[in-house]
C-alpha cells in the first residue's frame, strides 16, 4: 500500500522550454502532497504544500509563477516548471499523506530534469 | 542552529557489526519523527517513524526516541552491504506535517 507514482523518471528539455511533472497516489486519495527539490549531495529542500482543491503554499524563495502546482483530485498533483533553464536541473520529488489518520510522507521515485 | 542535525559521515561499519545513526533537533514541540533511507539517485524510503519515547523495533531497524534529551536514533543490527545508503532523520512539529529534514549520514558497509 501507499504507492506514489511520478511521470516522467527523466526529462531532458532545451532551455526557455515548460516541463509537467505529474505524481500520482495509486492506491490511496491524498489531500496533501508536497514537492520537493535534491541538488546532487544535498538534502531535500520543499518548494512547496500542496493541497487538493486549493492553491499551493510555496516556501520562501520558491517562484510561484516559475513552478506552477496543480492539485485537482485526490490522486494527481502536478509540477511545471515554465521556461526552464540550466540552474533549474535538479532531481524533483513529491511526496503524498494518505489521509487525516497519518502525517507518514510516502515518496515517489522523483523526476530528473535536465535542462541544455 | 540547525533544526535537525544529523553527522554526515561517512559512517563506516563492517559487515555483521551494529550501525548507530544519530539526529538531534532543536524544537521541543516535535511531534512526530522518522527515519528515511535514500540510494543514490533515488528517492527517500521511509525506515521508521516513532512518536514516544523508547524504542520501537521493526527487524533489523530500531528506533530510539529520547525527548528530553531531543535525540532519536537508528540501530541497524546484522550490517548489510546493501544498508549502505544515506540516512535521514525528519521531524514534524505542527499540523501541516511539514517534514523538518536533517542533512543525512552517509554510511557505508564494508564487506
Amino acid at each position: 500500500g501507499a504507492v506514489v507514482s511520478q511521470h516522467p523518471s527523466r526529462v531532458i528539455c532545451k532551455s526557455g522550454t515548460s516541463v509537467k511533472i505529474e505524481c500520482r497516489s495509486l492506491d490511496f486519495q491524498a489531500t496533501t502532497m508536497f514537492w520537493y527539490r535534491q541538488f546532487p549531495k544535498q538534502s531535500l529542500m520543499l518548494m512547496a504544500t500542496s493541497n487538493e482543491g486549493s492553491k499551493a503554499t510555496y516556501e520562501q524563495g520558491v517562484e510561484k509563477d516559475k513552478f506552477l502546482i496543480n492539485h485537482a483530485s485526490l490522486t494527481l498533483s502536478t509540477l511545471t516548471v515554465t521556461s526552464a533553464h540550466p540552474e533549474d536541473s535538479s532531481f524533483y520529488i513529491c511526496s503524498a499523506l494518505p489521509g487525516q489518520r497519518t502525517d507518514t510522507q510516502y515518496f515517489g521515485p522523483g523526476t530528473r530534469l535536465t535542462v541544455l | 542552529q540547525k533544526e535537525v542535525e544529523q553527522n554526515s559521515g561517512p559512517l563506516s561499519v563492517p559487515e555483521g557489526a551494529i550501525a548507530s545513526l544519530n539526529c538531534t533537533y532543536s524544537d521541543r514541540g516535535s511531534q512526530s519523527f522518522f527515519w528515511y533511507r535514500q540510494y543514490s539517485g533515488k528517492s527517500p524510503e521511509l525506515i521508521m517513524s516513532i512518536y514516544s519515547n523508547g524504542d520501537k523495533e521493526d527487524g533489523r531497524f530500531t528506533a530510539q526516541l529520547n525527548k528530553a534529551s531531543q535525540y532519536v536514533s537508528l540501530l541497524i543490527r546484522d550490517s548489510q552491504p546493501s544498508d549502505s545508503a544515506t540516512y535521514l532523520c525528519a521531524v514534524t512539529r505542527d499540523s501541516n506535517y511539514q517534514l523538518i529534514w536533517g542533512a543525512g549520514t552517509k554510511l557505508i558497509i564494508k564487506p
